[in-house]
């Protein structure tokens, strides 16, 4: 069982409010993902870093930042939420020297 | 354009028969193809990975094959059972492409019991 944790699970929040979602791992691992997915649909990549003070943007264009102070913490924010934003939202990471990602369980945000 | 295809449809089979997946790309020199494994609702589970320079891999019950001339990986699922029910997801890492994986949208299987 990969140790990577992400909160909350489930967010239910109105248009126009700023939201955190949170990723942690205790894995010690240099590499950080950010992904999003809509049902039956493949991953896409929105963010991802190397390591401390080190973000990316991927390859879907998104409106949320990142940021990875900690080498253990790879938080995503919202500034402003809206219903376009309504989707799976996982976490991920990897060991340097590996391919294999290890993945959080996810959040699924609902943005009315 | 580049292009990951799975299977399209969902795949069901009978408890003990061996599931095969498939996965095609183009416009792609993949270095590495890995496959995953996705339940509802929680996050993709690493399964396999196999190299550009390897034919075939194989890890219990599970075998992937790799075709770089074809542009396709196969999976195969021996002596199948319910609780491999779940959604594969296969996954390319271009060389030189910063180990970021792309991603298919994956094949529903469902082994009936």
């Amino acid at each position: 069982e990969a140790d990577i944790y992400q909160t909350p699970r489930y967010l239910v929040i109105g248009t126009g409010k700023k939201i955190t979602l949170e990723c942690s791992q205790t894995m010690g691992h240099d590499k950080m993902y950010w992904y999003q997915q809509d049902p039956g649909m493949e991953l896409h990549l929105i963010h991802y870093s190397y390591g401390v003070n080190s973000t990316e943007k991927g390859d879907l264009s998104s409106e949320s930042t990142v940021s990875r102070i900690r080498t253990e913490h790879f938080p995503l924010t919202l500034e402003s939420a809206r219903p376009s934003h309504t989707s799976q939202y996982l976490c991920a990471s990897m060991r340097g020297g590996s391919y294999e990602q290890y993945f959080g369980p996810g959040t699924r945000l609902t943005v009315t | 354009s580049q292009k990951i295809e799975q299977n399209s449809e969902a795949l069901n089979i009978q408890e003990g028969k061996t599931a095969t997946l498939t996965c095609n790309y183009t416009n792609y020199s993949p270095a590495y193809l890995q496959w995953y494994r996705q339940d509802p609702g929680r996050g993709p589970v690493f399964l396999l990975l196999i190299r550009e320079n390897e034919k075939e891999k194989r890890k219990e019950r599970l075998k992937v094959t790799f075709d770089t001339t074809l542009k396709q990986s196969l999976f195969h699922i021996t002596a199948s059972q319910p609780a491999d029910s779940a959604t594969y997801l296969c996954a390319l890492v271009v060389s030189g492409s910063a180990r970021q994986l792309t991603f298919g949208s994956g094949t529903q299987l469902t082994v009936l019991p």
